[in-house]
């Protein structure tokens, strides 16, 4: 069966200060990647989508960036953060149906919370 | 934004009560999904309907979708404590290829014992 982690689960970090979130899927081959951003009380927020290795899509502009250095490895980095960054990350995975009605069921991963000080 | 919209945005009812949310959107789509989250947790999938489907139904959850209205509904029937959550649709662009999901800001539903 896939599963897939994500870490850290909390992380605390000084505005400035570099950020790094990593995400593993195993049990699945060439998965989409995706990293969404949840702040209080709102809904998810996609950030960046991957299909393959070293092929990142972002959807926000913004101080983030994504890579995906190997197949199942999503990482979500910043050199500086802002206050604005803190929030609920989440990484997410899918399989791509040639049926495109049938699939793009996106599996989560348990999130990391990130607050800026 | 193709984001989709869910209305209440909050539901308090009682254990046994039905609890039903409406999701709106914007776009022509392939497929709608529904999610639940669970407070502090990731997003686990419920349930997709596709664009050719009208009405869905998997256990207690019951999905209906309207392209004409560019709308769905969650029903959750007998509803119990376990079943507090937020819950978000989702929708699918049609012709993605990419399995690219946007979502709205959810329905906390909270089910009083």
């Amino acid at each position: 069966s896939q599963t897939i982690h994500q870490w850290p689960a909390t992380l605390v970090q000084p505005v400035g200060s570099p950020l790094s979130l990593e995400c593993t899927v195993e049990g699945t081959s060439n998965p989409n990647l995706y990293w969404y951003r949840q702040a209080a009380g709102r809904g998810l927020q996609l950030l960046f989508y991957s299909v393959g290795i070293g092929q990142i899509s972002s959807e926000v502009p913004q101080n983030l960036s994504a890579s995906r250095p190997q197949d199942r490895q999503f990482i979500l980095s910043s050199k500086k953060l802002l206050l604005s960054d803190s929030g609920f990350y989440l990484c997410a995975w899918s399989v791509y149906f040639a049926d495109a009605g049938s699939g793009n069921t996106i599996y989560f991963g348990e999130g990391s919370w990130l607050t800026v000080v | 934004s193709q984001q989709g919209e869910e209305d209440p945005q909050a539901l308090s009812i009682q254990e046994g009560e039905n609890a039903t949310m409406n999701c709106s959107y914007k776009t022509s789509i392939n497929n709608l999904q529904w999610y639940r989250q669970n407070s502090g947790r990731g997003l686990v999938h419920l349930i997709l309907i596709r664009s050719n489907e009208r009405e869905k139904h998997s256990g207690r959850l019951r999905v209906t979708l309207d392209t004409s209205k560019k709308s769905s509904s969650l029903l959750i029937t007998a509803s119990r404590a376990a079943d507090t959550a937020s819950y978000f649709c989702a929708t699918v662009d049609r012709g993605s290829t990419l399995g690219r999901l946007y979502f709205g800001r959810g329905t906390q539903l909270t089910v009083w014992p």
